[in-house]
């Protein structure tokens, strides 16, 4: 969706650096989230925010963070990046309701080293 | 806590035959069920949301049904063509109070149409 930017689109860095990875969105959504996708285990939630001032951590929040700088801004951090850390990352965003659809970004491919 | 399965893992098809994707759930205290479409590289396009008070939903060649009760999905694609080629995804949002407004994905079936 080109509503939905994510910044780098691709990142290989080493262990123990710290990364963060942006996220964009036109939509005027309130609701954004962050997933990461494993083969073979499909997406999983890291953290999610219902407004400026929400922050809720997800099923796999350790060794991550997160910022709502804005509206339109989610950024996750990785303080001290690990290879296990190495996959694909997407930021996704919904209205506010439990029956909006989410929509996602096209991902951030990171390597760790 | 709620699990998706995706049966099959991978498909391969002749172009133009109708074919179905199946997406199973544990948990039936759902808000709806989502499936997507995942080119490589790419991020996920959702192809239709079903709620949890409705039985199916349609757009154009793609059917998606829900049986709460038995805690099953179905993608129907028809007339399937090479450019449907791609990975497809159910993703379940539940209502429970663990699992509110999370959705919980599959892993996914990988579908391939030749010509």
């Amino acid at each position: 969706d080109a509503d939905v930017t994510q910044t780098p689109r691709n990142r290989i860095t080493k262990t123990g650096k710290r990364i963060m990875l942006e996220c964009s969105q036109t939509k005027g959504h309130d609701r954004m989230y962050w997933y990461r996708q494993d083969p073979g285990l499909g997406l999983r939630l890291i953290y999610y925010s219902f407004d400026v001032k929400d922050i809720n951590k997800g099923e796999i929040s350790d060794g991550y963070s997160v910022s709502r700088q804005a509206q339109a801004k989610f950024s996750l951090s990785l303080e001290s990046a690990i290879p296990n850390q190495t996959a694909l990352y997407f930021c996704a965003t919904s209205d506010a309701g439990e029956v909006q659809p989410q929509h996602f970004g096209d991902g951030t491919r990171l390597s760790i080293l | 806590k709620q699990e998706v399965t995706q049966i099959p893992a991978a498909l391969s098809v002749p172009e133009g035959e109708n074919l179905v994707l199946n997406c199973s759930f544990t948990d039936s205290a759902i808000y709806n069920l989502q499936w997507f479409r995942q080119d490589p590289g790419k991020g996920l396009t959702s192809l239709l949301l079903i709620q949890s008070s409705q039985r199916e939903q349609t757009s154009g060649r793609l059917n998606a049904s829900l049986d709460k009760s038995s805690g099953r999905s179905t993608l129907y694609i028809a007339a399937s063509q090479p450019g449907d080629s791609a990975t497809y995804l159910c993703a379940a949002k539940g209502n429970n109070t663990g699992t509110a407004s999370k959705l919980t994905f599959g892993t996914g079936t990988r579908l391939q149409v030749t010509l």
